[in-house]
């Protein structure tokens, strides 16, 4: 069964810093790109980052350019999305998802997601 | 940037059809995606490259683009079809993934 599982989301201070991980499982990670999606209470599904098989690769959006980065472990299965420098606008629920294509791709599947909460 | 305008909600009784779309500018030119989001639960695909089904999706799902517009169609509808359905697509004009704002689908 293909499966990604979220962890590392938490309550964390304006200006601080939180690592995601998504664990992979039942496809070769190696093979896909992955991407990171998050949603804010109540609000809609936003895209944040996206990464190549091999990670060298990488886009953004622009409210997150500089301060995340999505990096990959393909010997672990597992994908990371670092963020510093929090805001309280990055309160959202996180999804891993797998892409399916570089270019036009769709996101299948997703994760349960961990809920990152920015407040002091 | 690429906007998707979705919406925000659809009424429509149990049997009966349903239509949600997405707009955006040539819209037809690009493949187009669906997800459908219940209450506490991640996003599910639906329909991907305008109409295509998932393994799994009912053929009550379908899809279709063209012009400015896209739709998703949900046939029959069932109670438990209700939910937040998304639109997305790739743009190369800036941030390459774009979703649409959502469309919450109440069955009567």
């Amino acid at each position: 069964e293909v499966q990604l599982v979220e962890s590392g989301g938490g309550l964390v201070q304006p200006g601080g810093s939180l690592r995601l991980s998504c664990a992979a499982s039942g496809f070769t990670f190696s093979s896909y790109w992955m991407s990171w999606v998050r949603q804010a209470p109540g609000k809609g599904l936003e895209w944040v980052a996206n990464i190549k098989q091999d990670g060298s690769e990488k886009y953004y959006v622009d409210s997150v350019k500089g301060r995340f980065t999505i990096s990959r472990d393909n010997a672990k299965n597992s994908l990371y999305l670092q963020m510093n420098s929090l805001r309280a606008e990055d309160t959202a629920v996180y999804y891993c998802a797998r892409a399916q294509r570089a270019a036009a791709a769709w996101f299948d599947p997703w994760g349960q997601g961990t809920l990152v909460t920015v407040s002091s | 940037s690429y906007v998707l305008t979705q919406p925000p909600s659809v009424s429509v009784a149990p049997g009966q059809t349903a239509r949600i779309t997405c707009g955006g500018n040539n819209i037809g030119s690009k493949s187009v995606h669906w997800y459908q989001q219940k209450p506490g639960q991640a996003p599910v695909l639906v329909v991907y490259d305008d109409s295509d089904r998932p393994s799994g999706i009912p053929e009550r799902f379908s899809g279709s683009n063209s012009g400015n517009t896209a739709t998703l169609t949900i046939s029959r509808v069932e109670a438990g079809d209700e939910a937040d359905y998304y639109c997305q697509v790739w743009d190369s004009s800036s941030d390459p993934v774009v979703f649409g704002g959502g469309t919450k689908l109440t069955v009567l």
